[in-house]
């Protein structure tokens, strides 16, 4: 089972420069997420999307825009790179059932020059 | 102030000690709190749910306390396994119910 799967794992911009992170999630899940992850910072949320056509700022959504374009798939996009965004970056999913559960990518890291 | 807050550690413990971490939260109408684990370089992936009442897995227990807003989590006969980060997340109520904010994470290191 793939789970969450996000693209590319590795990128490195110059500043100024656009680029989109991709992530799609084949469990069937309503909410996804946008994180990023700096030394000492913990997971900082980025944008979220409750349901399919639905966005939210997170706690930093400056410099960053997201589209959800289906249920699986949550894009995020920098449309022009800062050093201040280098970082990993997480995206993950979660069913209205149960415990509520994330589930996780496996990150993608990006350098900004 | 951060909404969730951690001590960022980290904890050096032994081999078979008992360590206990918390972790305040700053909106009093949160519903939902989780343990994740995060291990170098790597995702993070759920530990537990802590539950009003509290709750038991195998050497985890996890606490939540309302009156004062914070959660804890107590690892018995620590692991080598165990050493990782340990985050805690907390939902909001109504608008906020599925916005998942993340604490710093608390570093454990399990020593031989």
């Amino acid at each position: 089972n793939a789970g969450v799967t996000q693209t590319p794992k590795f990128q490195v911009l110059k500043t100024g420069q656009s680029m989109t992170l991709q992530c799609a999630q084949d469990m069937n899940h309503n909410s996804m997420y946008w994180y990023r992850q700096d030394p000492g910072m913990g997971l900082r949320l980025i944008y979220y999307s409750a349901s399919e056509g639905t966005t939210d700022k997170g706690e930093v959504p400056n410099g960053y825009n997201v589209s959800r374009l289906n249920k699986r798939e949550f894009s995020l996009r920098l449309e022009s790179a800062a050093p201040s965004q280098t970082s990993v970056y997480f995206c993950a999913s979660r069913n209205r059932e149960a415990n509520g559960e994330l589930f996780f990518g496996e990150g993608s890291r990006l350098t900004v020059l | 102030r951060k909404e969730v807050e951690q001590d960022p550690g980290p904890f050096n413990v032994p081999e078979g000690a008992t360590v206990a971490f918390n972790c305040t939260y700053s909106n009093s109408a949160s519903q939902s709190f989780f343990w994740y684990r995060q291990d170098c370089r790597k995702e993070p992936k759920l530990l537990m749910s802590v539950y009003s009442s509290g709750n038991e897995d195998g050497r985890f227990t996890a606490q939540l306390n309302r009156a004062s807003q914070y959660i804890s989590l107590l690892i018995r006969d620590s692991k080598l396994s165990d050493s990782a980060t340990y985050l805690c997340v907390v939902n909001g109520k109504g608008s906020g119910t599925y916005k998942y904010i993340f604490g710093t994470g608390t570093r454990l290191k399990v020593l031989a």
